[in-house]
């Protein structure tokens, strides 16, 4: 069984503030995805990686995916309330199944303003 | 463009009921996949289906079944219901089903509340 662990589980901020949410395993995944899901709605795609060691910007948020694809991490830069919610990391297995996404536990983020 | 669709958005239910849940996939997907996410944990892995067969089964029991029909919409059926179903079950729908960039694309979820 493919386990992600992210952590930490909840982050309070002040606006204006970095912060960093990591998500790790032991297997290595084809791919990573990351969601964002507010209270009572369903996750909402924020990215997808693929290649060990991607990175990829969305604006103020950085992802980064690890080079032996067992790890990723979401920046934000200068966060505001409006980023507050559930972040989510969920992994593809490698070896095909690859529908089958793994979902760690999630970072609860509320930015204060 | 609508995206994906799920009804009811709320539902109660007693113990040993049965429950059906009803998904739309986005337009021109044809891969459905369900998830129940339990409250403070995240979505896990229930069925997927495309082109109306089963792709794959996570680690659930009989009791739950599935469903595709030809216009490529879902049902999720779950039978003999425990306490323990309660959650929020969330449908996604899928493009580029098999590829690495497969990215699933999740509906509102219904909320299911088993007393």
């Amino acid at each position: 069984t493919q386990l992600l662990e992210q952590s930490p589980q909840f982050l309070s901020i002040q606006e204006g503030e970095n912060l960093t949410v990591y998500c790790n395993s032991s297997s290595v995944f084809s791919s990573l995805q990351w969601y964002r899901q507010e209270p009572g709605e369903g996750p909402v795609l924020l990215v997808t990686v693929v290649t060990g060691g991607e990175v990829k910007k969305l604006k103020r948020l950085t992802f980064q995916f690890g080079d032996a694809r067992k790890d990723s991490s979401l920046h934000i830069t200068a966060a505001q309330p409006g980023d507050t919610g559930l972040y989510l990391c969920a992994g593809a297995p490698s070896g095909g199944s690859n529908y089958k996404l793994t979902f760690g536990k999630g970072t609860l983020l509320t930015v204060n303003p | 463009d609508a995206g994906v669709t799920q009804s009811p958005t709320h539902l109660i239910k007693t113990r040993g009921q049965q429950v059906t849940l009803r998904c739309s996939p986005i337009s021109g997907h044809k891969s459905v996949s369900w998830y129940q996410q339990v409250l403070g944990q995240g979505p896990q892995f229930i069925f997927q289906y495309y082109e109306k067969e089963e792709r794959g089964r996570g680690n659930f029991p009989d009791r739950f079944s599935a469903r595709q029909f030809p216009n490529y919409s879902s049902e999720l059926n779950v039978n003999a219901l425990l306490l323990g179903d309660s959650a929020l079950y969330l449908c996604a729908s899928s493009s580029l089903p098999g590829q690495r960039r497969e990215t699933q694309y999740f509906g509102p979820g219904t909320r299911l509340l088993v007393l």
